[in-house]
């Protein structure tokens, strides 16, 4: 069965990096591309970037140019979005997803606060 | 950027109802296309992709069209699962937008 298992939530300090993960199982992982989405408290969703899990090159939404990096590993099926220079906007619920977004991650919360 | 714009922002409806969501891009998008439901707290959930292509297991209640730049969303019956918010995107050319969704309430 195709999943997509994120890591858990986070509380982080303004400047400080958050990395999250995203496990993908059920499926042939370098066949796919993966997105990662984030959604702040009541607000909508926002599309961040992707990556070819295959190629490994990426995408980003050009306003966290700088700041975003996400990878993929092969070994493990893992993608991953690291996301630097947090800033209390940056608290939100990060979501992974495969290809036109038909699997979803649970979602990892992810807290700014000093 | 390509800007995603839904209308209505929310409407209320009742069991039964049919409803018509739209979805404007800023500019012809090609049919590249999804529509995603969420409710709260859980992960948005893909309904059609492709404008018009229903993503297997999902009700056939939900059906969309549109071309160009203007697509919708049509819910035939509403049940009381489809209570929940409905977002657009466009995956025609990156950053790969939403609008800002339609909140389906109960009347």
């Amino acid at each position: 069965q195709d999943q997509l298992v994120q890591s858990g939530g986070e509380v982080k300090k303004p400047g400080a990096s958050v990395k999250v993960s995203c496990k993908s199982s059920g499926h042939t992982f370098t066949g796919y591309g993966f997105n990662w989405v984030r959604q702040a408290p009541g607000q909508g969703l926002e599309w961040m970037g992707w990556i070819s899990a295959h190629s490994g090159d990426t995408t980003y939404e050009q306003r966290l140019q700088g700041r975003v990096t996400m990878t993929a590993d092969t070994s493990t099926n893992t993608v991953y979005m690291e996301l630097r220079s947090l800033r209390s906007d940056d608290t939100a619920v990060y979501y992974c997803t495969r290809d036109i977004s038909d699997y979803w991650g649970q979602g990892t919360l992810v807290i700014v606060s000093s | 950027d390509i800007q995603m714009t839904q209308s209505p922002s929310s409407l209320s409806a009742s069991m039964g109802d049919r409803l018509t969501l739209t979805c404007r891009a800023s500019q012809d998008i090609s049919n590249s296309l999804a529509w995603f439901q969420q409710k709260p707290g859980k992960a948005p959930k893909l309904l059609l992709f492709a404008a018009s292509r229903l993503e297997s297991g999902v009700p056939s209640r939900f059906s969309g069209g549109g071309s160009g730049s203007d697509y919708t969303l049509t819910i035939s019956g509403l049940q009381p699962e489809d209570f929940a918010t409905y977002y657009c995107q466009q995956y025609s050319t990156t950053p790969y937008t939403f609008g800002q969704g339609t909140k389906v309430e109960i009347k």
